[in-house]
Parts: C-alpha cells; structure tokens; sequence
C-alpha cells in the first residue's frame, strides 16, 4: 500500500497568512494526488484534482503543485473560513490511501 | 444539485450486521463509480470501498475484505453497504461519494460530492 504522509499534522495561524501544507508519498504517484477540506460535523469537500486542478467553486487563494512524491497545498491568504483539517488522497492505485490530515486552528 | 444522503447507521453488537444505504440525487448515477469512506473517531480518513458505475467491479480496504459488501440498485439511485460481522474498530462516521470516474476505484479519480454521513457504533 501507498503511505501518505502530510506535515505538520497541526498548525496554528492567523488570518491573512500564507500557509503551506505538505504531502509526501512512499512511492511515485505521479500527479494522481487530491486534496480535501473537512470541517466538524459536515462532508469533506475536494479542493484540488490531480495535484494542481483547482476545483469549481474553490476560492482561488488554494493551490497545489507537485508530482512524484513530494505534494504541497498552499492558502496565499487564510480567511476565517479555511480554518478546517486539510487532508491529501492519492489516487495512483488500490487502495485509495489518505494521508493522516492536517488541522489548521486560528492563532 | 448533485445530493448524497446516508442512512442505516446505529449502534451494534460486535459480531452483528448492519447495512448502511446512500440516496443519490442530482446526477445520472448509473454513469459513476461509487465510494464508502470512513472516519474512526479522532481519526483521518480511510477508504472502505468502491463500486464501478455499471455495479460489476469492486474494490475493498483489507480491513474489511470478506466482511463488507458494496452494491448498488441503479433503479433507486441508492448505494448500499453490507456490513457483517461487526467489529469495535468498525465504528466510525461512513461516508458515501460520487467518483469523478466510472471506474471503481480509477486511477486518477477524486470523490465529489461526499455525503453527510452516518454514524456506525459497534459495543456491547
């Protein structure tokens, strides 16, 4: 199986700041990589396809880049919405793995 | 609007079955791939299972291989989860998904939309 690793596991900002999440995977996944936003008590929402692929709807302040292994997703400006536990999902081959989540709090 | 809507959760016995069902609405649900996706409390996110869109391939997570069943009534646009010989590790939050794919489990699909959840507790 493909371990999804994503670092830091928890961070604490400010709104406004520029915030960089990263995701790495065990082996080459090429760009098959996805990123999710999952608040309390609701449904996770997709953000990002294929590691750089700004979903519909999804403020343009998120973006993706990577391939291979090593994956970020960054917010240019933290609003008070974003904040939420972020989670990769690679999607290269079964089984789907995600990675462990990262939870964004306010500062 | 594309609409998900779980349903069937409770609380179990180790051992016992439940099965857990996903109304889908909004969409041409013969036409995509199908997901369970669960979370284990103060846990992340974990991959149950797929179906392809036509119901003929299925993919499980080892953890519950030969325990758990997906299948699909096209005719009722609902997705349904077998789940058998329960475990207290099963109890989680399981979530239905739409694949972007028809595939189950594609290479290079993501899940869109995710249902609400339902809650699965297994104790005695």
């Amino acid at each position: 199986d493909i371990q999804m690793t994503q670092s830091p596991s928890s961070l604490s900002a400010s709104v406004g700041d520029r915030v960089t999440i990263t995701c790495r995977a065990s082996q080459s996944i090429s760009s098959y990589l996805n990123w999710y936003q999952h608040k309390p008590g609701r449904a996770p929402k997709i953000l990002i396809s294929a590691a750089s692929s700004l979903q519909s709807g999804v403020p343009s302040r998120f973006s993706g880049s990577g391939s291979g292994t090593d994956f970020t997703l960054t917010i240019s400006s933290l609003q008070p919405e974003d904040f939420a536990t972020y989670y990769c999902q690679q999607s290269y081959s079964t089984p789907y793995t995600f990675g462990q989540g990262t939870k964004l709090e306010i500062k | 609007e594309v609409q998900l809507l779980e349903s069937g959760g409770g609380l179990e016995l180790p051992g016992g079955s439940l099965r857990l069902s996903c109304a889908a609405s909004g969409f041409t649900f013969s036409s995509y791939a199908m997901s369970w996706v669960r979370q284990a409390p103060g846990k992340g996110l974990e991959w149950v299972s797929s179906i392809s869109a036509g119901g003929g391939n299925t993919y499980y997570a080892d953890s519950v291989k030969g325990r758990f069943t997906i299948s699909r009534d096209i005719s009722k646009n609902t997705l349904f989860l077998q789940m058998n010989s329960l475990r207290a590790d099963d109890t989680a939050v399981y979530y239905c998904a739409k694949s972007s794919g028809s595939a189950a489990a594609g290479t290079g699909d993501w899940f869109d939309p995710w249902g609400q959840g339902t809650l699965v507790t297994v104790s005695s």
